[in-house]
C-alpha cells in the first residue's frame, strides 16, 4: 500500500467542524507535518506535531496523534468557507531529512454553506 | 519578501521540445527541491540539493535534469518532452532538513505537453 494515505474528499457544512485522517507506515517518523493547499498556490506549513506528542492545539486547528496506529488526525474547529483547501499529510520518514518529505496525495476539504 | 519564485506560471510544449523551469529564492536555505503535483496523486520529489553544487534523484527523477551552480538557483530542465510530463511542478526550499525542516513552496508551474 501506499506511504501515507488520506480520503480525496471531505464535505462538510460552515460551522462544522472537519477532521482529516491520515495514515503512514513509517513507525519512526519524528516529525509530522500538515500542508495547506488554496487553488492555484503552492502549498502552505500549516502546523506539525512531534512524535513524542500525542495532541497540539493552535486556536481552530487540534492536531492527534496515535503512534500505534500510525494515524494522524487533523480537526479543524468552526470551519469556514476559507477553509476550503487540499490538506497534506507530510510524515517525516526515516532518514528523511535532505530527501524532503512524503505527502499523502491530498484531501479536499469542501465546505457547504 | 519574494520567498520561492518559479517561472513560467504556465507554459504549453509540443512533444520532443526541450525546456527550462526557473526556480530562485531568496531565504539563503541550503534545501532545495522539485517536486511535481498529478491530480490525485499527491507530490512526487523528482529531484533535490543540500547546496550549491550537489543534487540527488527523487522518487521521479527519469526525463530531468537539475543544476544547483548557486545558493539561490536551482533550475529544472525537461529533455524531449513527453506527454506524460504534463503535470504542475512545485519548487520549494528549506533552511534545515532535520529540525522542523519546513518547506517554503513556490505557486507553481503548470506544464502541458502535447
Amino acid at each position: 500500500g501506499e506511504d501515507v494515505e488520506q480520503s480525496l474528499f471531505l464535505s462538510v457544512r460552515e460551522g462544522d467542524s472537519s477532521v482529516i485522517n491520515c495514515t503512514y507506515t513509517d513507525s519512526s517518523s519524528t516529525y509530522l507535518y500538515w500542508y495547506k493547499q488554496e487553488p492555484g498556490a503552492g502549498l502552505q506549513l500549516l502546523t506539525y506535531i512531534f512524535s513524542n506528542m500525542d495532541m497540539k492545539q493552535d486556536q481552530r486547528l487540534t492536531v492527534l496523534l496515535n503512534k500505534k496506529d500510525k494515524h494522524l488526525s487533523l480537526r479543524i474547529a468552526d470551519t469556514q468557507t476559507g477553509d476550503s483547501a487540499i490538506y497534506f499529510c507530510a510524515p517525516r520518514m526515516t532518514g528523511g531529512g535532505a530527501d524532503g518529505l512524503t505527502f499523502g496525495k491530498g484531501t479536499h476539504l469542501i465546505i457547504q454553506p | 519578501n519574494a520567498g520561492v519564485t518559479q517561472t513560467p506560471k504556465f507554459r504549453i510544449l509540443k512533444i520532443g521540445q526541450s525546456m527550462t523551469l526557473q526556480c530562485t529564492q531568496d531565504m539563503n536555505h541550503n534545501y532545495m527541491y522539485w517536486y511535481r503535483q498529478d491530480p490525485g496523486m499527491g507530490l512526487k520529489l523528482i529531484y533535490y540539493s543540500v547546496g550549491a553544487g550537489i543534487t540527488d534523484k527523487g522518487e521521479v527523477p527519469n526525463g530531468y535534469n537539475v543544476s544547483r551552480s548557486t545558493t539561490e538557483d536551482f533550475p529544472l530542465r525537461l529533455e524531449l518532452a513527453a506527454p506524460s510530463q504534463t503535470s504542475v511542478y512545485f519548487c520549494a526550499s528549506s533552511y534545515v532538513a532535520g529540525a522542523t525542516g519546513e518547506l517554503f513552496f513556490g505557486e507553481g508551474s503548470r506544464l502541458t505537453v502535447l
